[in-house]
């Protein structure tokens, strides 16, 4: 257990409503990841974190922003809802940089748009 | 740009059968590679990597080889369970960002 605690598990929501995902570590991870997960693409990069107040964007930004102000917290932002934002959102630690560091999942929050 | 290529599924086999998924990557250098698990309704879970060519990594009884000149890293497992049914991914890890193939779906029957 990596100590990643995702809320809310499971959303559904209307078009055009703004939405946040948290996740939640107590790891002290420096790195943490936003994915979404989609039939047919794998897992996609939203957007990602290497420290407070540092965050960049990934391959499928658009329509989502980030915060993270404290080490812990990791929250994703859906501005404004649409339909192609449905899927299986997770979030990811990694303790430090380097290429041969795995990362380690939340279990996910499904979310709906209808 | 970098990518992961592996078989796709679902695959389906007997209990105790062999077991071999395919992955291949484009890279430039030497990215490390790893297979992650998924169970119904849970996260991934790292399964296990390697770091470098010739490099092999195993876990429960799963193993896979870093092959260079191929640009491989084919999952195997000698004898599979029904535990065993889940969803694998291939990955490669370039500058901090890990790069996942599609996804294996993999059925295993008592």
């Amino acid at each position: 257990d990596a100590g990643i605690t995702q809320s809310p598990r499971h959303k559904v929501t209307e078009t055009g409503t703004p939405v946040t995902l948290r996740c939640h570590q107590t790891e002290n991870h420096r790195y943490m990841y936003w994915y979404r997960q989609d039939p047919g693409h794998g897992l996609r990069l939203i957007h990602y974190s290497y420290g407070v107040k540092d965050t960049d964007k990934g391959e499928v930004s658009d329509g989502y922003s980030v915060s993270r102000s404290k080490t812990e917290d990791f929250l994703l932002t859906l501005e404004s809802a649409t339909s192609s934002q449905t899927s299986v959102y997770f979030c990811a630690i990694s303790l430090d940089r380097g290429s041969n560091q795995p990362q380690h999942f939340g279990d996910g929050t499904r979310l709906s748009i209808l | 740009g970098d990518s992961v290529t592996q078989m796709e599924g679902p695959v389906t086999l007997s209990e105790e059968a062999f077991l071999t998924i395919n992955c291949t990557y484009t890279a430039t250098g030497y990215p490390s590679l790893f297979w992650y698990v998924q169970y119904p309704g849970e996260g991934l879970q790292l399964l296990l990597k390697a770091t470098k060519a010739d490099d092999k990594g195993s876990n429960k009884g799963f193993e896979a080889t870093y092959r260079k000149e191929t640009t491989s890293f084919h999952l195997e497992k000698g004898s599979v369970q029904v535990s065993d049914s889940a969803v694998y991914f291939c990955a490669l890890n370039r500058d901090d960002k890990i790069i996942f193939g599609k996804g294996t779906r993999l059925h295993i029957l008592p």
